[in-house]
């Protein structure tokens, strides 16, 4: 029962560095996002996807991108770290998100990610 | 601005005694209602998820109530026990007529369960 896969669990970066944060699922579920959590705060949608080859914004997508090219990974990529992007990142997946859906979504454990 | 308070911020109680949390929304018209459990170090897992038209549901010792009316929900513990330290969330998603951007998370209530 793997769920949602996050890779890395942790990682430091110095500013300015790339790095990518790997998502998978094996449930099937087209619905796939990005959050971010911050000490203190609630958590904030990145970006989002609805299926293979389609991806949206979110509340925060600024300095991040995202590609959806199969059902299964949702990879996030930090182009240029910056210390503001210190943040937990988690991945999430749900079978539908419309408006009237009662889907649960499910996450992984996150990666924790520092920019020094 | 779709809003979710939750409230106490942190509650520390004694193993075995019952607890509620609070969470208030300014999210209107809204879907549904969620709570989940956040271990420390771990993903948020769902507990409940009620409709507007719901007034209650429970999962386990876990139970969730809904007054659409005042805009609140709460979340009861009964007979805590010390799995039950964890941060729980509160997330409501508007009625937008599609999209999966738009749940509004809440900061958590962080609970300490001591032996």
């Amino acid at each position: 029962n793997a769920g949602v896969t996050q890779t890395p669990k942790f990682r430091i970066l110095k500013i300015g560095q790339s790095m990518t944060l790997q998502c998978t699922q094996d449930m099937n579920h087209n619905y796939m996002y990005w959050y971010r959590q911050d000490p203190g705060m609630g958590l904030k949608l990145i970006y989002y996807s609805v299926g293979a080859g389609i991806t949206d914004k979110g509340e925060v997508p600024n300095g991040y991108n995202v590609s959806r090219s199969t059902t299964e990974d949702f990879p996030l990529r930090l182009e240029l770290a910056a210390p503001s992007q210190t943040s937990v990142y988690f991945c999430a997946s749900s079978y539908s998100q419309g408006a009237m859906s009662n889907q649960p979504q499910h996450f992984g454990d996150g990666t924790r990610l520092s920019i020094l | 601005k779709n809003q979710v308070e939750q409230s106490p911020q942190s509650l520390i109680i004694l193993e075995g005694k019952n607890c509620t949390l609070q969470c208030n929304y300014t999210v209107s018209p809204f879907s549904n209602l969620r709570w989940y459990k956040q271990d420390t170090g771990r993903g948020p897992v769902s507990l409940t998820i009620m409709t507007f038209s719901e007034n209650t549901k429970s999962n386990g010792r876990y139970t969730a109530t809904l007054d659409a009316d005042t805009k609140q929900s709460s979340l009861h513990i009964t007979a805590s026990q010390l799995s039950d330290s964890a941060s729980y969330i509160c997330v409501v998603r508007p009625y937008s007529g599609g999209g999966a951007d738009g749940l509004t998370f809440g900061k958590g209530t962080h609970l300490i369960i001591q032996p």
